[in-house]
């Protein structure tokens, strides 16, 4: 019974190849995020949906989109990885508003 | 621009002293603050908020002060626990922009038994 699931939990693979990250939530919630935990471990959100409206997008390279069948999936697409793309990625949810975002346990993504 | 700063990247305390971690902020228009936990290989999880119409919220152990003038928050945790080991992110939205979250670098708390 998972809040939060996203798969997969590790990703090793090649520069320019493309990949994806799926996530799920079951907390009937209307917003759902990417954030990107980078080398200096701070948390960058990178997109935001609600109601499958993308309403933020922070300067993330147009290599990255996120893509939401329904309300309770954001997956995220990555095309030409490259290096710098190393990292730990969340997906989230929340209510909206002021609500606390619930987090997925984050895909280790490596790029060799 | 990290609008949201947490200095401290470790924390050692020894279990049932009091754990104290500090958070500032630069945007004037942040107004609501949370503080997330995160153990390794798992997601943050939410631990404690509080609005800047307070100046400090209470939940067990856990309590949060808010100094606006400062743009300072900090969390107290006390006693503390072994099990309280783990990152603590501090986090802060605007009003305009409540779904965009923007979270410090964390603080790496270590309870001694």
């Amino acid at each position: 019974d998972t809040a939060v699931s996203q798969t997969p939990k590790y990703l090793v693979t090649q520069m320019g190849n493309d990949k994806s990250i799926k996530c799920e939530q079951n907390l009937g919630h209307d917003t759902m995020y990417w954030y990107k935990q980078d080398s200096k471990k701070f948390l960058k959100i990178m997109f935001s949906y609600n109601n499958k409206e993308l309403i933020i997008n922070e300067t993330v390279p147009n290599r990255f989109s996120p893509k939401s069948p329904d309300k309770a999936h954001l997956n995220l697409h990555i095309n030409s990885l490259e290096l710098g793309d190393s990292a730990v990625y969340f997906c989230a949810s929340s209510q909206g508003g002021f609500a606390a975002l619930h987090f997925g346990n984050g895909t280790r993504l490596t790029v060799t | 621009d990290q609008q949201v700063k947490q200095n401290s990247p470790s924390l050692s305390v020894q279990e049932g002293r009091i754990s104290i971690l500090n958070c500032d902020y630069t945007n004037s228009m942040f107004d609501y603050f949370l503080w997330y936990k995160k153990y390794p290989a798992e997601g943050p999880t939410f631990l404690i908020s509080i609005s800047s119409i307070k100046d400090k919220n209470e939940d067990g152990r856990f309590t949060v002060f808010l100094n606006k003038s400062a743009k300072h928050l900090s969390l107290h945790i006390v006693p503390s626990q072994p099990g309280d080991s783990a990152v603590y992110f501090c986090a802060a939205s605007t009003p305009y922009n409540n779904n965009d979250m923007r979270f410090g670098a964390g603080t790496r708390l270590t309870v001694k038994p």
